[in-house]
């Protein structure tokens, strides 16, 4: 079975810094796909950026990238120019091709002024 | 393009007392999806729909749990009895054609007393 896991259940990190939000992943298969979600207060779920396991280059998204190393299961978030906007709670999550999203434990990220 | 629609956003409950979700999905969406989310947890999946079809219904509490898309559009959960531990967010996600491309909906809060 696919697991997920999140070991930091909070950070925090100043205004305009940069923070890295980490995600260790267990699977067997070798076609997947990797996300980061941000979920706000409002409890929207909101994708970040994704990374297709096929692929060797990390995604980019504006000031959001990620660390994918695929022999090490490992798939880390960074935040650049960190805004009050990014404060939110951010999920790790895994899908095989079928579509069923298999979500961490969640890190709350805290940007403070 | 109007995003995924859920309501009652909050709905308290006692225990032993019946509840049902809706869920509107983007128009045209052929996959439909309910997590439930508790509490300092990530969403699990309860169940997933292709069109009027189930896919995955493998972690379903089905003596408890029910859910229905007719006509492969609108779709309701449904909960009989529900349990203190039933106590969640319960997300709707929806996708087209690629299910790495999934449309959460705003959650309905259930607190169960």
């Amino acid at each position: 079975a696919q697991t997920v896991t999140q070991s930091q259940p909070e950070m925090s990190v100043q205004e305009a810094e940069t923070v890295t939000l980490s995600c260790t992943y267990d699977t067997s298969e070798s076609n997947y796909y990797l996300f980061w979600y941000k979920q706000p207060p409002s409890r929207q779920m909101i994708l970040v950026i994704r990374q297709e396991a096929y692929k060797q280059q990390n995604a980019t998204e504006n000031r959001f990238s990620v660390n994918f190393q695929k022999a090490a299961k490992s798939f880390s978030l960074k935040i650049s120019d960190s805004q009050l906007g990014d404060t939110a709670m951010y999920f790790c999550a895994f899908m095989k091709r079928e579509g069923k999203l298999i979500f961490g434990q969640g890190t709350e990220l805290s940007v403070k002024p | 393009e109007a995003g995924v629609a859920q309501s009652p956003r909050y709905k308290i409950i006692e225990k032993r007392q019946s509840v049902a979700f809706w869920c509107n999905p983007i128009s045209g969406h052929a996959t439909l999806y309910w997590y439930q989310q508790i509490l300092g947890q990530g969403p699990k999946l309860l169940i997933q729909f292709q069109n009027n079809g189930v896919v995955d219904d493998s972690q379903l509490p089905k003596d408890r749990f029910s859910a229905e898309r007719l006509k492969g559009v609108d779709s309701t959960l449904k909960i009989q009895p529900a349990k203190l531990e039933d106590s969640a967010v319960y997300l709707c996600a929806s996708s087209l054609a690629r299910p790495y491309e999934q449309y959460f909906g705003p959650g309905t809060r259930l607190t169960v007393t």
